[in-house]
């Protein structure tokens, strides 16, 4: 099974400051590789998919990079409502896929 | 859009069966370009994927090692819904759980989940 660690695992920032939060696979899954959003109570919400390319409606300061087995997402300016617990998952062991263990990104 | 809503009982006895349908609206559960998954959470276990199900000619089904013996996904295509059974539960069970709709195995639609529990 492919595992996904997150880090940091709480990340405390300011609004208007950059958000880096990294993924990294245990094994090389190409640029297989998704972010989600949840917030208290909602279901995860799609960010990015395929390593880098942002899904519908979600807002150009949300970014992905990376491939192999180093990802990262980046916030270029925090928002309020971004404050939220972020996650990665894997299709690249499909049709089993996994997710990792989240980012808690909590106001400073 | 796309919309998806689970239903079903919140508390299940120990060794018993968890069922819960997964009802669509804005799309197909034998649209042959996706599939149709059950996903839980809990803060022990995080995300864990259970399985899914498609229709490409034919039904597909595919079930995570960790439920394989115990688990079925069943589509219902007059009602446009597809179910999950979880046999022998155990409190180990008890989580949010999730339906969703993945397209090349990219998760982008979420239901609201569901609470259930496993307790006697």
């Amino acid at each position: 099974e492919i595992v996904l660690t997150q880090s940091p695992v709480t990340l405390s920032l300011s609004p208007g400051e950059r958000a880096t939060l990294s993924c990294r696979a245990s094994q090389s899954i190409s640029s297989h590789l998704a972010w989600y959003q949840q917030k208290p109570g909602q279901a995860p919400r799609l960010l990015i998919y395929d390593a880098s390319n942002r899904a519908t409606g979600i807002p150009a300061r949300f970014s992905g990079s990376g491939s192999g087995t180093d990802f990262t997402l980046t916030i270029s300016s925090l928002e309020p409502e971004d404050f939220a617990v972020y996650y990665c998952h894997q299709r690249s062991s499909w049709p089993s896929i996994t997710f990792g263990q989240g980012t808690r990104l909590e106001i400073k | 859009q796309v919309q998806l809503q689970e239903s079903g009982p919140g508390l299940v006895k120990p060794s018993q069966t968890l069922s819960l349908t997964c009802a669509i609206s804005g799309d197909s559960v034998k649209t042959n370009t996706v599939a149709w998954n059950w996903i839980r959470q809990s803060p022990s276990r995080g995300l864990e994927w259970l399985g899914r199900t498609c229709y490409r000619s034919k039904w597909y089904y595919d079930y995570a090692e960790s439920v394989k013996s115990r688990i079925t996904i069943n589509p219902d295509a007059s009602r446009n819904q597809f179910s999950l059974q979880l046999n022998s539960v155990t409190p180990e069970d008890t989580a949010m759980y999730y339906c969703a709709r993945d397209m090349n195995y990219v998760v982008d639609y979420w239901g609201q989940g569901t609470p259930v529990t496993v307790s006697s």
